[in-house]
């Protein structure tokens, strides 16, 4: 069973525009979500995350949303550049009683910007 | 600085075969971990090793066996390879397993089983 996941495997947006990528989950207990990007032969590499007392973090063009009550959210890039053409993750972590840090990682969305 | 560095970074084996994927951290970073990636799967982790001395399954370690050597290496061995274990194999490692940790990635060992 997918806890994390995301259901757009490609998205292509133009130089300039805004990309969404999106991401829904199912375990109410994850309590921390993390973005990671990856381009091609190389590893991912963290991104943005957010709290989940929080709603919204942004950093730079890179803004994630989190709608707990939709177990939904979403990773906004604005404006899209061509170095942003890459795979992204979406991942989220549980620091209930585990307590192991053990990320659970969605399928990826390969984002295509266009010149 | 190196981060975190996988070897071989390409493999191709025979069913049956055995083979031992190295892994090695220069962040003094206590935890470590294996994942694989396949298409419309994601990534999936295999084993992980919270601190020295320590490993423990993830979401998918059949198959698959694990080694903290010390705090710098971990490494994952196929005793005996099947092709469903072709895939991507990722090593990561962070501070602690706790809390908000970002895992730093190495490149990637590509695997393939005939």
């Amino acid at each position: 069973d997918q806890q994390v996941k995301q259901n757009s495997p490609s998205l292509s947006v133009q130089e300039g525009r805004i990309s969404i990528l999106n991401c829904d989950y199912t375990n109410s207990m994850f309590d921390y979500f993390l973005w990671y990007k990856k381009y091609p032969a190389e590893g991912p590499t963290f991104l943005i995350s957010i709290s989940s007392i929080k709603d919204k973090n942004e950093d730079g063009r890179f803004t994630v949303f989190l709608n707990k009550s939709a177990k939904h959210l979403s990773l906004h890039i604005v404006p899209s550049q061509p170095g942003d053409s890459a795979v992204y993750f979406c991942a989220a972590i549980s620091h209930g009683s585990s307590n192991t840090g053990k990320l659970i990682f969605g399928q990826g969305t390969t984002l295509q910007v266009k010149p | 600085n190196a981060g975190v560095t996988q070897t071989p970074k390409f493999q191709v084996l025979k069913t049956g075969q055995s083979m031992t994927l190295q892994c090695a951290q220069d962040m003094n970073h206590n935890s470590m971990y294996w994942y694989r990636q396949d298409p419309g799967m994601g990534l999936r982790l295999i084993y992980y090793s919270a601190s020295e001395g320590t490993t423990d399954k993830g979401e998918v370690p059949n198959g698959y066996n694990v080694s903290r050597l010390n705090k710098r290496e971990f490494s994952l061995r196929l005793e005996s390879a099947a092709p469903s274990q072709t895939s991507v194999y990722f090593c990561a490692s962070s501070f602690t397993t706790l809390g908000a940790n970002v895992l730093t990635f190495g490149a990637g060992s590509r695997l393939t089983v005939l």
